[in-house]
């Protein structure tokens, strides 16, 4: 079976600096992906970024970046930069295989990540 | 601009009561996924889809149904709803690697 655990309730960053949110996984699949979403006060899920298993090099997609250690079994997000707008719930996830062969997003229990100005 | 819409945003529905989530997708993607999130807790999967009245169970079925009669529509069903069910409930869709949610409905059982 899949697991997601991100050990960070909370975090707390200073407007304009960098901040990282901690997530490792567990799998037996040699084929998987890891996803971080965001998630405002308003609810919505946001997609940030997307790592394959298989990917030699770690994501990037702009202010975001993915910080890929396959043999540790850690896909942690960084945000370069913070901005007020950057509060909000985040959440990493594993892109598994159920058992009668199609696919399932696996959800960590997410960090409440709060910016100070 | 591809969508996820779920039905009701906000739901008030005394015990006992059967109630329907629905939620629709108009990217005529495969997969279709119904969470709940609960503070603490994360998104727990309760049932998804592959394929038009085809399901299989998530992590925590118990107490939940679901409908797949379109491709487009995947209908949450709670038979008899109880004060422990009340919850956010996440509709999502996916194709390969890409997966959309809808806005989510807050479900609050009385």
């Amino acid at each position: 079976a899949q697991k997601i655990t991100q050990t960070q309730p909370g975090m707390f960053v200073q407007e304009k600096e960098a901040v990282t949110l901690d997530c490792t996984y567990d799998t037996s699949d040699p084929s998987y992906g890891l996803f971080w979403y965001k998630q405002p006060s308003s609810g919505e899920m946001i997609f940030l970024i997307y790592q394959g298993s298989y990917d030699q090099q770690n994501a990037t997609e702009g202010r975001y970046s993915l910080n890929f250690q396959k043999a540790r079994k850690s896909a942690n997000l960084v945000i370069s930069a913070s901005q007020l707008g950057d509060s909000a719930m985040y959440f990493c996830a594993m892109r598994g295989v159920a058992q009668g062969g199609s696919e399932k997003l696996v959800f960590g229990k997410g960090t409440k990540l709060t910016v100070n100005p | 601009d591809v969508k996820v819409t779920q039905s009701s945003r906000y739901l008030v529905k005394r015990t006992g009561e059967k109630v329907f989530l629905e939620c629709v997708q108009d990217m005529d993607h495969e997969n279709m996924f119904w969470y709940r999130q609960d503070p603490g807790l994360g998104l727990r999967l309760i049932y998804f889809s592959y394929d038009v009245k085809m399901k299989e169970k998530g992590d925590i079925p118990e107490g939940y149904s679901v409908s797949r009669e379109k491709k487009e529509r995947f209908s949450l069903i709670l038979e008899s709803a109880s004060t422990n069910q009340t919850s956010m409930y996440l509709c999502a869709s996916s194709y390969a690697y890409g997966y959309t949610f809808g806005s989510g409905t807050r479900l609050t059982v009385v």
